[in-house]
């Protein structure tokens, strides 16, 4: 499986702000997705980003709230603007995996806004 | 739509008992099915995949799931835990239908007693 890492691991920011989050991974993949795991709870999918496309969001995020790049198949960013304490949360990248479906996962970044 | 529920929100298990962890879900034709582990502060790993064929699915750290298409389930067992296995467990249904994207279900917390 891929090895992906994340920067930062952790952050505190104020609200009001906006914070980017790096996803890189160690060959290249077509698929990444971005997931929010608010505290004490599941995963919930935010967007799919597909190299050479628009990143797709699912019912709830909005692109203006998480804006995504994907310039290559190694690298993804995800920002949170103006940030509030809801969205305190770990954040986490994935990519596919060789079958469908199949996902590896990101370290995550836990996100705590004051 | 696809959808996952993880019945049991806390287990506590004795150290060298065994563990079974419930999953069922939701989709109209056969998912993808997947269990995923997360110790504390960590991101996600992947324990055990099922695509197809063999129902009984053995993964990593000695735990196996087993399929049952009547039931709708997917559950997780270990025969003898360690305190290591101490951690969030979460069962994820996919399809190449919906995207190839992940629902997961709201997770079991798993505690093991000395």
């Amino acid at each position: 499986s891929a090895v992906i890492s994340q920067k930062p691991s952790r952050d505190i920011c104020q609200r009001g702000t906006s914070l980017t989050i790096q996803c890189q991974v160690d060959s290249q993949v077509t698929m990444m997705f971005w997931y929010r795991q608010q505290p004490g709870q599941s995963l919930t999918l935010i967007a799919t980003a597909n190299q050479g496309s628009e990143a797709t969001y699912e019912s709830g995020f909005v692109i203006d709230k998480f804006p995504i790049s994907r310039p290559n198949l190694t690298f993804s960013t995800l920002t949170v603007s103006n940030m509030s304490p809801e969205d305190s949360s770990i954040y986490l990248c994935s990519v596919g995996g060789q079958r469908d479906s199949e996902q590896y996962f990101g370290p995550g970044t836990r996100l705590t806004v004051t | 739509a696809q959808s996952v529920t993880q019945p049991d929100i806390h287990i506590t298990v004795s150290e060298g008992a065994s563990l079974e962890l419930r999953c069922n879900y939701s989709y109209g034709a056969t998912p993808y099915l997947f269990w995923y582990v997360q110790s504390p502060g960590q991101g996600l790993q992947l324990l055990l995949k099922y695509f197809s064929g063999d129902t009984l699915v053995q993964g990593i750290k000695g735990f196996e799931a087993e399929f049952k298409r009547s039931q709708s389930s997917f559950n997780l067992r270990k025969p003898s835990v360690h305190w290591s296995d101490a951690a969030e467990y979460f069962c994820a249904v996919g399809a190449r239908a919906a995207g190839n994207k992940l629902t997961f279900g709201g997770g079991t917390r798993v505690l093991v007693k000395p």
